[in-house]
C-alpha cells in the first residue's frame, strides 16, 4: 500500500526553525513529485510547494506566501521528503501534510495520496 | 485564478447534492479539476480526478463534471449517507501554480 508518514512537528518559538520529514513507502518514490500542504485549525487547505523527481532535475516550486522561508528537499535513497521551515510565524501554526503527485503516461497528474499530517505550533 | 466554492451545503439522507467550484478567470476546461473529501480529524482523500474520473474504491454515487457556460466544476453525490458528511475541496492548477485549492465546502447530511 502507498503510505506517507510525516514527522518532526512540535512547538517552536516565533522566528525559529523546524524541519519536517515524510517517509514514503509502497510506490516508486524516486519517480514521483511530492508536495507539502498545510491546514490551519478550522481553515482550508493551503498548498506550500512541490519538488519534482530527478528526471525533472529536482525542480522546486513554492507558494508566494512561503517562498522566502520554506525549502523542500528529498532523499531518494531513503525515500524521504523534507520541509525546512525558517523564520516561523504564529500564522504558520497548522497541520502539515505530505502528498504524492501521481502521474501516468504523459498525464499532468494529480495529488492522490496524503499522509496523516504532523502538527506545528508556533508560539512563545 | 481563484476557485470559489459555497461555504456550506446541506441535504437529507438518500437525496442528491451538488457542490460547485467556480473558476474566476481562464476556462474551467483548460486544466483538470480534482475533488477531495476530508472528514473531521482526518486527512483528505481524493474522490474525483481529472474532472470526472473516480478512483478505485470510491462509490459510483460520487461523480464530477465541468460546465463551460458557468465556468465551473461540480461534485455530485447521490444517495446521500450520513458518512458523506465532510468538507469537500476542489483543486486545479495553471502554468504558474501547480496546485490551487478552492476554499472548501462543508456538507451536512441531516
Amino acid at each position: 500500500d502507498v503510505q506517507l508518514v510525516e514527522s518532526g512537528g512540535g512547538v517552536v518559538q516565533p522566528g525559529g526553525s523546524l524541519k519536517l520529514s515524510c517517509a514514503a513507502s509502497g510506490f516508486t518514490f524516486s519517480g514521483s513529485a511530492m508536495h507539502w500542504v498545510r491546514q490551519s485549525s478550522g481553515k482550508g487547505l493551503e498548498w506550500l510547494g512541490r519538488i519534482r523527481s530527478k528526471a525533472n532535475s529536482y525542480a522546486t516550486h513554492y507558494a508566494a506566501s512561503v517562498r522566502d522561508r520554506f525549502t523542500i528537499s528529498r532523499d531518494d535513497s531513503m525515500k524521504m521528503v523534507y520541509l525546512h521551515m525558517n523564520s516561523l510565524k504564529t500564522e504558520d501554526t497548522a497541520v502539515y501534510y505530505c502528498t504524492r503527485h501521481y502521474t501516468y503516461y504523459y498525464s499532468v497528474g494529480y495529488i492522490d495520496v496524503w499522509g496523516k499530517g504532523t502538527t506545528v505550533t508556533v508560539s512563545s | 485564478f481563484v476557485l470559489t466554492q459555497p461555504h456550506s451545503v446541506s441535504e437529507s439522507p438518500g437525496k442528491t447534492v451538488t457542490i460547485s467550484c467556480t473558476r474566476s478567470s481562464g476556462s474551467i476546461a483548460t486544466n483538470y479539476v480534482q475533488w477531495y473529501q476530508q472528514r473531521p480529524g482526518s486527512a483528505p482523500i481524493i474522490v474525483i480526478y481529472e474532472d470526472n474520473q473516480r478512483p478505485s474504491g470510491v462509490p459510483d454515487r460520487f461523480s464530477g463534471s465541468i460546465d463551460s457556460s458557468s465556468n465551473s466544476a461540480s461534485l455530485t453525490i447521490s444517495g446521500l449517507k450520513t458518512d458523506d458528511e465532510a468538507d469537500y475541496y476542489c483543486q486545479s492548477y495553471d502554468s504558474y501554480n501547480p496546485v490551487i485549492f478552492g476554499g472548501g465546502t462543508k456538507l451536512t447530511v441531516l
